[in-house]
């Protein structure tokens, strides 16, 4: 059993929808739990960051941890044909970038 | 200022060859970390260097893989021998340190085809 697992999608959604990414993971000491942005043929780009528990909010960007199920997940709102691209969670004991675990990615399309 | 490079962008090679991957990372940059990203998967780290020094080896996959950095800047990733199981992208990112909360920079990738 893979540290993090990550539903592969494809998720399809049309223009101006909710979407709902999820990860869940097995390791209780994960602390950090951070969001990429994969667009195809370019590396990752930090979307959000979270340490411990909680909500956190950033624009149309909602990312939420909940560690008592070991679960974490990524709201988006209005979604944009231009939110379209693979999406990957991270986590790490330390938060040191040098110890990250990465989920294996949704790749989501928004239709217009 | 310019973000992370690394060259070849595609790189296509017969299995035996070995191949040479590089790195610019964003100037002052003090981390640097070789990811592999292979097809479905998520990222598998490589190895990280802080300054030229890599303290942790233990994710390169095999003693085929080796990586340096000079100068504190530039890296290079070699795979000697390659196999067609080494075909992946390999991802470099950097950060001004590696401590936590520091944000890595991702480069595009170098695209690796071993036939």
């Amino acid at each position: 059993q893979k540290e993090v697992e990550q539903d592969p999608g494809p998720l399809s959604v049309p223009e101006g929808a909710i979407v709902s990414l999820n990860c869940t993971y097995s390791n209780s000491a994960f602390q950090y739990f951070m969001w990429y942005r994969q667009y195809s043929r370019k590396g990752p780009e930090l979307l959000m960051y979270t340490y411990s528990i909680g909500n956190k909010d950033d624009g149309r960007f909602t990312a939420q941890v909940d560690k008592s199920s070991k679960y974490i997940s990524l709201f988006i709102r209005d979604s944009q044909p231009s939110d379209s691209a693979t999406y990957l969670c991270a986590m790490s004991v330390s938060g040191s970038a040098r110890q990250l675990t990465f989920g294996s990615g949704t790749q989501l399309t928004v239709l217009p | 200022g310019a973000g992370v490079s690394q060259s070849p962008s595609n790189k296509v090679t017969e299995k035996g060859k070995d191949v040479e991957l590089r790195c610019d990372p964003i100037s002052g940059h003090t981390a640097l970390y070789w990811y592999r990203q292979s097809l479905g998967q998520g990222l598998e780290f490589l190895i990280y260097f802080q300054g030229n020094s890599a303290p942790d080896k233990s994710g390169l996959p095999s003693d085929r893989f080796s990586a340096e950095r000079t100068g504190g800047s530039v890296s290079t990733l070699t795979i000697q021998r390659t196999q067609q199981e080494d075909s992946a992208v390999y991802l470099c990112a950097s950060s001004l340190d590696v401590g936590a909360g520091e944000t890595q920079y991702f480069g595009p990738g170098t695209r690796l085809l071993v036939l």
